[in-house]
């Protein structure tokens, strides 16, 4: 199988930091994707990692680790919009395609 | 300037019935796909087209027939529409295949089956 888990559910609040993680089945793996996607809203790309180790892009940073079947999303700075859920997703070989399985995504409420 | 377009947004309709979603990207990419995310929010691929060849096909039933007319657009025809049918449908696209490129998402068509 390809299973993604990642928790259902986080809370935090305003101006904290919260990590979000995320892991997957490494057979097949090539890259680990995140969304963030606002309720009634598509998804949007946030980062994407293939190689071990971190990726830092303003106040969201991105961690993987190949070898353990390990990422984390990292939110620094965290304000109000932020409240979203985030998609976890990876791809995997497929019949000689590559395929992104997502994750059942984490729903972030940040508060005051 | 919208990146992927969808059409409808929302779609009602009863048991039975056979309708159409259609997807349109001005991106010039190569790869298009649709997505079914349900009401627990969790999103599945069911189809993908790379130059209007159907690359990747996730077991849907055969009742979800897509169609690539050309590389800009990517249509999803259901027939005998069921309640467990009832769904928010993504289309997406990529510059080549999904292993290295983010996917741009249209906004979604909210289907409702009664």
């Amino acid at each position: 199988g390809q299973n993604i888990d990642q928790p259902t559910e986080m809370t935090a609040t305003e101006g904290a930091i919260v990590q979000i993680n995320c892991t997957y089945q490494t057979s097949g793996f090539n890259g680990l994707f995140w969304y963030q996607q606002h309720a009634g809203e598509a998804p949007t790309f946030l980062s994407y990692n293939v190689l071990d180790g971190l990726e830092e892009k303003g106040r969201f940073s991105s961690f993987l680790s190949r070898s353990k079947g390990y990422s984390y999303l990292l939110l620094k700075e965290l304000q109000m919009k932020d409240s979203a859920s985030y998609l976890c997703a990876a791809t995997f070989m497929n019949t000689g395609f590559q395929k992104l399985v997502f994750g059942t995504g984490t729903r972030l409420l940040v508060s005051p | 300037d919208t990146a992927v377009s969808q059409t409808p947004k929302y779609l009602v309709t009863q048991m039975g019935n056979d309708k159409s979603i259609k997807c349109e990207q001005n991106l010039g990419h190569d790869t298009m796909y649709w997505y079914k995310q349900d009401s627990k929010k969790f999103l599945k691929i069911m189809f993908s087209y790379n130059n209007k060849e159907l690359i990747i096909n996730e077991t849907v039933p055969n009742r979800f027939s897509p169609k690539s007319p050309d590389k800009a657009h990517l249509n999803l025809h259901i027939n005998s529409l069921e309640l467990g049918d009832s769904a928010v449908y993504f289309c997406a696209s990529t510059l080549g295949l999904a292993g290295t490129y983010e996917q741009y998402f249209g906004p979604g068509t909210r289907l409702t089956v009664t």
